[in-house]
């Protein structure tokens, strides 16, 4: 399995706080990936970084900001929750950009009150 | 827009055979993907497609015709634990980005 551990698991926050959700990787890869899963919608993705301090967005970005500041770690921000950003939040590492799958951690739970 | 369009849900006997469909219009393609997610758990890979054709993966076979925007995924066999949700995903561009289907929940009975 590949190494990615995602923190914490599950959270509970009200709205209006910041929350922080880690992504931290042991596999060296170039590529992480921040995807919300919510049903009806499948995986959408939220940020992606190609490599230290290099981040863009991706179709749901919307309130969420990224940091990638050591290849092995990439943190997502939602900088004041809302009750529409409860999900479960997946984080995914990939070695190259294309030609190859990605690997998903084991997904964070957040409930916004 | 983007779409990728599956079944929702399908039920199957334990020893069948069944078969996902999937469709897809993106702005771009460099490949589609399939993944298996477990109630809970994370997605794991389970075939790619980037040629038309018949990819063979023991009891998993995935087929793509890229003219007709289609893919599917055929499960032989079916075993209880086979029971999940079977994700589509298309590879839009050179940058590792996926489009995702919602998933179909595949159900296995006795």
């Amino acid at each position: 399995d590949a190494g990615i551990t995602q923190s914490p698991r599950h959270k509970v926050t009200e709205t209006g706080t910041p929350v922080t959700l880690r992504c931290h990787q042991t596999e060296n890869h170039r590529y992480m990936y921040w995807y919300r899963q919510d049903p009806g919608h499948g995986l959408r993705l939220i940020h992606y970084s190609y490599g230290v301090k290099d981040t863009d967005k991706g179709e749901v970005s919307d309130g969420y900001s990224v940091s990638r500041s050591k290849t092995e770690d990439f943190l997502l921000t939602l900088e004041s929750a809302t009750s529409s950003q409860t999900s479960v939040y997946f984080c995914a590492i990939s070695e190259l950009a294309g030609d190859t799958e990605a690997f998903f951690g084991q997904g964070t739970r957040l409930t916004v009150v | 827009g983007q779409n990728i369009d599956q079944p929702t849900e399908m039920t199957a006997t334990e020893g069948a055979i069944v078969q996902i469909n999937c469709t897809y219009q993106t702005s771009g393609f460099n490949g589609l993907f399939w993944y298996q997610q477990h109630a809970g758990e994370a997605p794991t890979f389970l075939s790619y497609n980037v040629l038309d054709g018949l990819e063979e993966k023991g009891r998993f076979s995935s087929f793509l015709s890229r003219s007709k925007g289609y893919s599917y995924l055929l499960l032989k066999e079916l075993q209880m634990k086979d029971s999940a949700s079977y994700l589509c995903a298309v590879l839009t561009d050179s940058w590792g980005k996926f489009q995702f289907g919602a998933g179909t929940q595949v159900v296995v009975t006795p």
